[in-house]
């Protein structure tokens, strides 16, 4: 079955940026998208986007256009996310989500609590 | 992109029925039949509950229905029991390889 297991808690200061990674097993890496979302502490969850595993060609939300970066590396079957210019409002935890051939998300990793604090 | 517009609350008593609505616009909700729904109970990631509008994944219990009208899209839990209790989220393709979600909605079982 999917699996899809993410990095440890962070802690970063304003300005700085994060590196989550998502860990996938249980089917073949090349073959979905993966995505990402974040939810802050007592809000709803945000799409940030998604990149092609195999191609590395990636999608991102209009919000977080300059700021953020996916990428992945096949060899271990991994993906990641890189968040710059963290803000407080950053604080959140960032998840991995794979939505095998669809256009939904059935696949979630266990999420990464990201706090931004001086 | 603005997130779909979701119910802040509903509540409902043991073996009754609730409908959540997830309003969009003629750029996602209505332009494509590919809402899905995401329970989430508090410290765990969202479960998938519906996808393409009306349909279950294997395991869902058939008390979870799906609908979508427009712009609209709804959720529909028959039969409420305690273990509803938790957090509901929905969530649309909404063209040009972007995803929005609603904003949630808190669901209270009296």
């Amino acid at each position: 079955q999917v699996q899809l297991v993410q990095s440890g808690a962070e802690v970063k200061k304003p300005g700085a940026s994060v590196r989550v990674s998502c860990k996938a097993s249980g089917y073949t890496f090349t073959d979905y998208y993966m995505h990402w979302v974040r939810q802050a502490p007592g809000q709803g969850l945000e799409w940030m986007g998604r990149i092609n595993p195999n191609s590395g060609g990636t999608n991102y939300a209009q919000n977080f256009q300059g700021r953020v970066t996916m990428t992945r590396d096949t060899s271990i079957t991994t993906a990641y996310i890189e968040l710059s210019r963290l803000r407080s409002d950053d604080t959140a935890v960032y998840y991995c989500t794979n939505p095998g051939a669809g256009s939904w998300f059935d696949s979630w990793g266990q999420g990464t609590l990201v706090t931004v604090s001086s | 992109q603005s997130a779909l517009t979701q119910p802040a609350s509903v509540s409902g008593s043991p073996g009754q029925s609730i409908t959540i609505s997830c309003t969009g616009t003629s750029s996602d909700v209505g332009s494509y039949n590919l809402v899905s729904w995401y329970q989430q109970h508090p410290g765990k990631a969202p479960k998938l509950m519906i996808y393409e509008g009306s349909k279950r994944p294997s395991g869902v219990s058939n008390r979870f229905s799906g609908s979508r009208s427009g712009n609209t899209a709804s959720l529909t839990l028959s039969g409420l029991q305690a273990e509803d209790e938790a957090n509901y989220y929905c969530c649309s393709y909404a063209g040009t390889s972007t995803w929005v979600f609603g904003g949630g909605t808190k669901l209270t079982v009296l």
